[in-house]
Parts: C-alpha cells; structure tokens; sequence
C-alpha cells in the first residue's frame, strides 16, 4: 500500500492568482495521477505524470494551465494557473502500486475555492 | 469506447438488510473492473477488484462483488449493511488491452444507511 500525503487540504484563491499543490508519496512510485473532482461527483482524470518524462495531459486539460513537475519517484506537483471560479473544486492526486492491475491510492484532496 | 454506468445516483437501505450497488460496464476486450469507496471529506479507498477467474470477488469491509460477463455487470453486495457503510461508491474499469493504465469511473452512487 501507499501513504499518499497532499497539500493544502484547502485553500481559498483569488481570481487571476495560481496554487500549487504538492504530493508526497512514501515509497517510489512510476505512475501518478491527477484528478478533478466535483463534490458528490466522480472523477475526471487531468493528467497522468510518470517520473521522467512529460506529463500526458487529458483532452481539455492543458500543460499552460496546469503545469505538472515529476522530480522524483515521491513527489510531484500540479499548479493550476491563473485561476477561475471554473476551477473551485477538489484536486486529487493518485499513485498505481501493486500488479499489474495496481490499485491506486488516493491523497485526501486539495479543496479549492476560487473567488 | 470504454465506459461505466452506475444506474443509482443514490440507493438507501435499512441497517441489517442486504444491499446493492450497481455497475455495468463496456471495453472491447477483457476487463479489469474495481470497486472504491469515498467516505466524507477524505480520499478514496480501495475495496476491491476482479482480473480473472473467480467471479465472485471479496473484498474490505465484508463487501463483495460478483462478474458477470454476459450481463457485463459488477455489483457490489453485502449481506448486512451498517450505518458507517454510508458512503460514496465508485465502480471503475480498464481493458486489459490498454496501455494507458487510466480506468474510467463511473459517476458514483451514494449509498446511505438508516439505523
């Protein structure tokens, strides 16, 4: 299994500002992936970030809005940039351990809310 | 095109019964099919999942679930249901044939318990 530790938990932004949230992993891991989550509702895959190499990006999800850094098997980050109200909502971050088909386990989420 | 539909937005049952959740899925090969579960404010968890053989799939928390190829259906069943199983519940799959790793999730239903 994995600890998956994310942050902020939440966090309130102005319009026009960016927010960086971390994950911190506690074992080496290949594949991570970022989610968007409407509350009640289900997840929506942003981009898929493997340690080494450029991050896949979804369809409607774009590297100048939401850059992904990967330095390391632990750790990776997603900023989302000149935010909007469009953008409140919760930010998950995902590892795949395991055989293969790994489970993913899931931070706790970051809470954004855009004003 | 891979997809999963979970037909509940919300299902209640009385503590003690039986309960149910359903799932039916679409790949175009073989799946891998997965239960989570999102108790509130926190991340979600991984209850369980079927690769192959058995159909009957036991998981966390005396949950289980059942493959049924020809119905392309994944339930999730427990034989008593408690009030702390009040929670989000997603179904999840990916082909096996797939190199992406993403699973495609259903939009989740909200299993509510009543003492």
């Amino acid at each position: 299994s994995a600890v998956i530790s994310q942050k902020p938990s939440r966090d309130i932004c102005q319009r026009g500002t960016s927010l960086t949230i971390q994950c911190q992993v506690d074992s080496q891991v290949t594949m991570m992936f970022w989610y968007r989550q409407q509350p009640g509702q289900s997840l929506t895959l942003i981009a898929t970030a493997n340690q080494g190499s450029e991050a896949t990006y979804e369809s409607g999800f774009v590297i100048d809005k939401f850059p992904i850094s990967r330095p390391n098997l632990t750790f990776s980050t997603l900023t989302v940039s000149n935010m909007s109200p469009e953008d409140s909502s919760i930010y998950l971050c995902s590892v795949e351990m395991g055989q293969l088909p790994g489970i993913q386990y899931f931070g706790a989420g970051t809470r954004l809310s855009v004003l | 095109a891979q997809s999963v539909a979970q037909p509940e937005d919300q299902v209640n049952v009385a503590e003690g019964n039986p309960l149910t959740v359903k799932c039916t899925y679409s790949v175009s090969g073989n799946p891998y099919l997965f239960w989570y579960v999102q108790y509130p404010n926190r991340g979600l968890q991984f209850l369980l999942k079927y690769i192959t053989g058995d159909n009957l799939v036991k998981g966390s928390y005396g949950f289980e679930a059942e493959f049924n190829k020809s119905q392309t259906s994944f339930h999730l069943k427990k034989p008593s249901a408690l009030v702390s199983d009040s929670a989000l519940y997603f179904c999840a799959v990916r082909d096996h044939g797939d190199s992406n790793y993403q699973l495609i999730w259903g939009a989740g239903t909200k299993l509510i318990i009543k003492p």
